[in-house]
């Protein structure tokens, strides 16, 4: 297992275009989270999936972006009519709820190398 | 006012010495914290993480957590330039298995070490 994987890197589109971003997490984790980092800041919480649920989107996520986990392995964010205000750094996470990983084992986040976006 | 707000930085200290960070929450209902590393360019990873008041101790890192102050700190001991990144405070608002790993972060505190 080689972690968390993020795909592309780095993306580079113009203003009112779509981009989608992919992750591939550690296998036997069940949770996925996408954040937001912007330079100079932390981490944002932007949604999370146990399986392939999303069970949870933060409040402050525009109705431009959409994620998903259809078989409840790798997950996909689109943006949609990009803004330059979307610029920043996607990060995927993963983490376990299984037992074998303790009580707080699904709050051992797994971050990947994360997905580079500047918007035109 | 942010959630969880850590010290200025940068912060910049000898080698060998104790770096001190410092952060600082505004939910009452947090109940966990936790310390994450982000060198330059790369993606945070996980130090420590601390739920109950007081001490934690993990090798030359301990984290402290006094919940009546609201304050959660991290020191590193004999510290190396190979410590120099950025650290990151995170608290989880709640105990309930369903916010597990949704992580509210502070702005971060830049860490260099001066051999």
């Amino acid at each position: 297992d080689t972690g968390v994987s993020q795909d592309p890197r780095h993306k580079i589109t113009k203003r009112g275009q779509n981009v989608t971003f992919r992750c591939d997490p550690i296998s036997e984790h069940n949770r996925l989270y996408w954040y937001r980092q912007t330079l100079g800041q932390g981490p944002e919480f932007l949604t999370y999936f146990q399986n392939e649920a999303q069970l949870e989107k933060s409040r402050l996520l525009s109705d431009r972006f959409s994620a998903e986990r259809p078989k409840g392995s790798f997950s996909t964010l689109e943006i949609q009519r990009t803004e330059q205000g979307d610029s920043a750094m996607y990060l995927c996470a993963s983490s376990t709820t299984s037992r074998l990983a303790g009580p707080y084992g699904a709050n051992v986040l797994t971050f990947g190398a994360g997905s580079r976006l500047t918007v035109l | 006012q942010k959630e969880v707000e850590q010290n200025s930085g940068p912060l910049s200290v000898p080698e060998g010495a104790i770096a001190s960070l410092n952060c600082t929450y505004s939910d009452r209902g947090s109940q966990s914290f936790f310390w994450y590393r982000q060198y330059s360019g790369k993606s945070p990873e996980l130090i420590m993480f601390i739920y109950s008041n007081g001490d934690k101790e993990d090798g030359r890192f301990t984290a402290q957590l006094n919940k009546a102050s609201q304050y959660v700190s991290l020191l590193i001991r004999d510290s190396q330039p190979s410590d120099s990144a950025t650290y990151l405070c995170a608290s989880q608002a709640n105990a309930g298995g369903t916010s597990y790993g949704k992580l509210t972060f502070g702005q971060g505190t830049i860490l260099t070490v001066h051999p």
